[in-house]
């Protein structure tokens, strides 16, 4: 079973507009790591956050880490129609990652 | 350099066949992952290697999941007498070193369709 669960399933914005979307997982962490996946093809590293670091920024992303609620989110400011993939957290809680469902994003140009 | 490159990238099988499934990880990678993804589902981990060493098998839904690396560099995951619940897309992931905070470098994947 997967450790994490993204929220929402699915978001549609218009391209300008900032996207956000929440994971939350089960157990203890030593690390979680947003990645992003284009239709039909691997996923790729976006950022990483420390468990005891609360939060995180890197060019256009916003990663936030609250461990009391076991849970993390990963904004997108100013959408690109080129940002429309899926996104996926993974939790790093011994040396395996647990990727969640995904939030599938579309950014309209 | 090049990235993790994997082959087929798509394969057909008929219910009952043998695939084999390879992943060519970046060169000098130490840790190699498989992790299969249904459709609309995030990865599911598989199996782990550090250089030929397969350290965590955990993830393989049954006996008919097999992998090796035997060199360790070059991997292979080869399901026996494949059924239609095994078409997914198989993922193979290679990252440098293997510790909690290294990131996962991934294949495209091979998607597989039994039939």
């Amino acid at each position: 079973s997967q450790q994490g669960e993204e929220d929402p399933q699915a978001l549609s914005i218009q391209e300008g507009e900032n996207a956000t979307m929440n994971c939350s997982y089960k157990t203890s962490i030593n690390n979680l790591q947003w990645y992003r996946q284009n239709s039909g093809r691997g996923l790729v590293h976006l950022i990483l956050i420390r468990s005891n670091e609360r939060e995180k920024h890197s060019g256009r992303l916003r990663v936030t880490l609250d461990t009391s609620k076991k849970s993390s989110s990963l904004l997108i400011t100013a959408s690109r129609a080129a940002d429309t993939a899926s996104y996926f957290c993974a939790t790093v809680p011994g040396n395996q990652f647990y990727f969640g469902t995904g939030t599938s994003l579309t950014v309209i140009p | 350099g090049a990235g993790v490159s994997q082959s087929p990238r798509y394969k057909v099988a008929k219910r009952g066949q043998d695939v084999a499934l390879r992943c060519d990880p970046i060169s000098g990678h130490v840790s190699l992952f498989w992790y299969q993804q249904a459709l609309g589902q995030g990865p599911e981990f598989l199996t782990y290697f550090q250089n030929e060493a397969q350290l965590d098998k955990s993830g393989l839904p049954s006996d008919r999941f097999f992998a090796e690396r035997p060199e360790g560099s070059v991997s292979t995951l080869k399901i026996q007498r494949t059924q239609q619940e095994d078409s997914a897309v198989y993922l193979c992931a290679s990252s440098f070193f293997q510790g909690r905070e290294e990131t996962q470098y991934f294949g495209p994947g091979t998607r597989l369709l039994v039939l």
